[in-house]
């Protein structure tokens, strides 16, 4: 799995977008993005993945860089239910390797 | 919305002593995941099955771990004996297939006194 890098946390206001970056610049052509979330003390949550073009569903928008070095999760219009320990994942899912992810703390 | 169920939420053992959780995945999916999380970090994967196979238990310590799906359908992870340091959440996810988004269940919390 490639290595992921997140800030450790970010903060984003109630009804704006939250922008959530990582860095994966030794993924493999193969290899997907995923994007997971852990609202506290519940198991995580599925949110997106791709592998090389933008991917958008109802609860989020993933863009990908063309290089595939990088990519942001976008919540469009964040609410406080948002606030969880977010994580990017870049490999397969059969084996998601999981970092310390990014802490958003969606403010009122 | 299906979701994949694990049992019981909360586990309070003494250590030495014998525990099992219980996963029933999202009916159809064919590749369930065990996953251990310690407070603070990510989960890390222990045992993966494909159908009833096991085919990645590279990080299970299978000297007090154990995993089962018999009928390829749900499963039981087992710790005999507990130690302090298996304190934890324990999270079953499954997925349709192997290379498949896996979701996840809220998961066992684990305390060893």
């Amino acid at each position: 799995d490639a290595k992921t890098t997140q800030p450790t946390s970010m903060d984003c206001a109630e009804g704006r977008a939250a922008n959530l970056p990582c860095n994966h610049s030794t993924i493999s052509g193969n290899e997907y993005v995923y994007w997971y979330r852990q609202i506290h003390s519940q198991g995580p949550q599925y949110i997106i993945h791709g592998l090389k073009n933008n991917e958008t569903n109802e609860m989020a928008s993933l863009i990908i860089t063309e290089d595939r070095k990088s990519s942001t999760l976008i919540l469009p219009h964040a609410t406080l239910r948002d606030t969880a320990v977010y994580y990017c994942i870049g490999g397969s899912a059969r084996q998601l390797t999981f970092g310390s992810g990014t802490q958003l703390t969606v403010l009122p | 919305e299906a979701e994949v169920a694990q049992s019981p939420r909360y586990k309070i053992t003494e250590k030495s002593q014998a525990v099992a959780f219980w996963c029933d995945p999202i009916s159809g999916h064919a590749t369930l995941y065990w996953y251990r999380q310690i407070l603070g970090q990510g989960p890390e994967l222990l045992v993966q099955f494909q159908d009833e196979s096991v085919v990645d238990d590279s990080q299970l310590p299978k000297d007090r771990f154990s995993a089962e799906r018999l009928k390829g359908v749900d499963s039981t992870l087992k710790i005999q004996p507990a130690e302090l340091g298996d304190s934890a959440m324990y999270l079953c996810a499954s997925s349709l297939r192997a290379n498949t988004e896996a979701f996840f269940g809220q998961g066992t919390r684990l305390t060893v006194v």
